[in-house]
């Protein structure tokens, strides 16, 4: 099974600041998917990151908030953008149901 | 709306017992059922899942039961093991190329 790459393991940010997320995978995959663990609570999909199109991305999530690249079929990168405290949670990526990189805790004060 | 629920937020139980972890849900649409096992700054690990067209799903000391009828699963972990304290997660899609739609977890601790 692939491995993935996740950092920064954690950050504290500034509010009004934007943090970017990186995954690397050791092998070539179609999709990868970006969750929010929010605390106390469970993981919500974000999106789902096809090379070469557009992010589709789940009710309650925007592109002007959550960015997403995926430049290739190794990588992609997740930017929180302009941040408030409520965007304190853990993200992780994927790659199917049964992948998951060691996810971002990311504490905004 | 919580269509998958683990209305147990914790559980403690001795090693060498068994570990019960409780699952239910209410999307009618779900074939296919995991249970991940998630360490403080890890990303959650795959243990074991189940399709819809069985009711049960044995691998060594972990075992998954579906009950369709009741929309409810459950994982049973024995004998449990000081190694198994973690956080666990159910989760359920429609088919394995769907999204996953996760419970909120249960926080597991094995005793000596």
């Amino acid at each position: 099974s692939a491995v993935i790459s996740q950092k920064p393991s954690r950050d504290i940010c500034q509010r009004g600041t934007s943090l970017t997320i990186q995954c690397q995978v050791d092998s070539q995959v179609t999709m990868m998917f970006w969750y929010r663990q929010q605390p106390g609570q469970s993981l919500t999909l974000i999106a789902t990151a096809n090379q070469g199109s557009e992010a589709t991305y789940e009710s309650g999530f925007v592109i002007d908030k959550f960015p997403i690249s995926r430049p290739n079929l190794t990588f992609s990168t997740l930017t929180v953008s302009n941040m408030s405290p409520e965007d304190s949670s853990i993200y992780l990526c994927s790659v199917d149901s049964y992948t998951f990189g060691s996810g971002t805790r990311l504490t905004v004060v | 709306d919580q269509q998958v629920k683990q209305n147990s937020p914790s559980l403690s139980v001795q090693e060498g017992r068994i570990s019960i972890l409780n699952c239910d849900y209410t999307n009618s649409m779900f074939d296919y059922f995991l249970w991940y096992k998630k360490y403080p700054a890890e990303g959650p690990t795959f243990l074991i899942s189940i399709s819809s067209i069985k009711d049960k799903n044995e691998d060594g000391r972990f075992t998954v039961f579906l009950n369709k009828s009741a929309k409810h699963l459950s994982l049973h972990i024995v004998p449990s093991q000081p190694g198994d304290s973690a956080v666990y997660f159910c989760a359920a899609t429609p088919s394995t190329a769907s999204k996953l739609t996760f419970g909120t977890g249960t926080r597991l601790q094995v005793t000596l």
